[in-house]
């Protein structure tokens, strides 16, 4: 069964702050996927990195995968409130099919 | 262009009915994925449909059953509810079955009660 975990669970923390969430397995990942989700929608996707190592930035967001392609991060420099929710990694293994993290939790306090 | 577009939005449902969920992917896609994501949970796989056939299956009862049909959109039917089945029922569809890009509407609220 392949598992990810995601920490930590929840997040608050003040406007300014920079912040690292980490999406782990003991199973290696053919890509994996982070998405940010708000209440009463769906998950929306951010990026997805394939490649072991590689590095992706999106304005204040900067992703990582591992060189082993079993883990990832996700760092926000400077949180702003718009910020705020629900982020999900998700890996795809050669059986073509989704499994995510139980999702890190965002709150950033103006 | 439209989206993943899925209806209803929110469904009641009594213990023991029968639901069908709807789901019209995005324009271009061919692949549609169904999760469950129970609340304060990540999304759970439920199934995949691709060229009308289930080609792969999560850890759900037979109880859960789907369909694709040709224009690629899709159903969720969900037969004999339990109270455990309330939770947000999330359709992704992908432009291939690598599921490389994932584009999810924005869920069917069920409740049962």
């Amino acid at each position: 069964t392949q598992l990810l975990e995601q920490s930590p669970q929840f997040l608050s923390i003040q406007e300014g702050e920079n912040l690292t969430v980490y999406c782990n397995s003991s199973s290696v990942f053919s890509s994996l996927q982070w998405y940010r989700q708000e209440p009463g929608e769906g998950p929306v996707l951010l990026v997805t990195v394939v490649t072991g190592g590689e590095v992706k930035k999106l304005k204040r967001l900067t992703f990582q995968f591992g060189d082993a392609r079993k883990d990832s991060s996700l760092h926000i420099t400077a949180a702003q409130p718009g910020d705020t929710g629900l982020y999900l990694c998700a890996g795809v293994w050669s059986s073509y099919k989704l499994i995510f993290g139980s999702g890190t939790r965002l709150l950033v306090r103006p | 262009d439209a989206g993943v577009t899925q209806s209803p939005t929110h469904l009641i449902k009594t213990r023991g009915q029968q639901v069908t969920l709807r789901c019209s992917p995005k324009s271009g896609h061919d692949t549609v994925s169904w999760y469950q994501q129970a609340l304060g949970q990540g999304p759970q796989f439920i199934f995949q449909y691709y060229e009308e056939e289930e080609r792969q299956r999560g850890n759900f009862p037979d109880r859960f059953s789907g369909h694709q049909f040709p224009n690629y959109s899709s159903e969720l039917n969900v037969n004999a509810l339990l109270l455990g089945d309330s939770a947000l029922y999330l359709c992704a569809s992908s432009p291939d079955k690598l599921n490389t890009e994932a584009f999810f509407g924005q869920g069917t609220r069920l409740t049962v009660v």
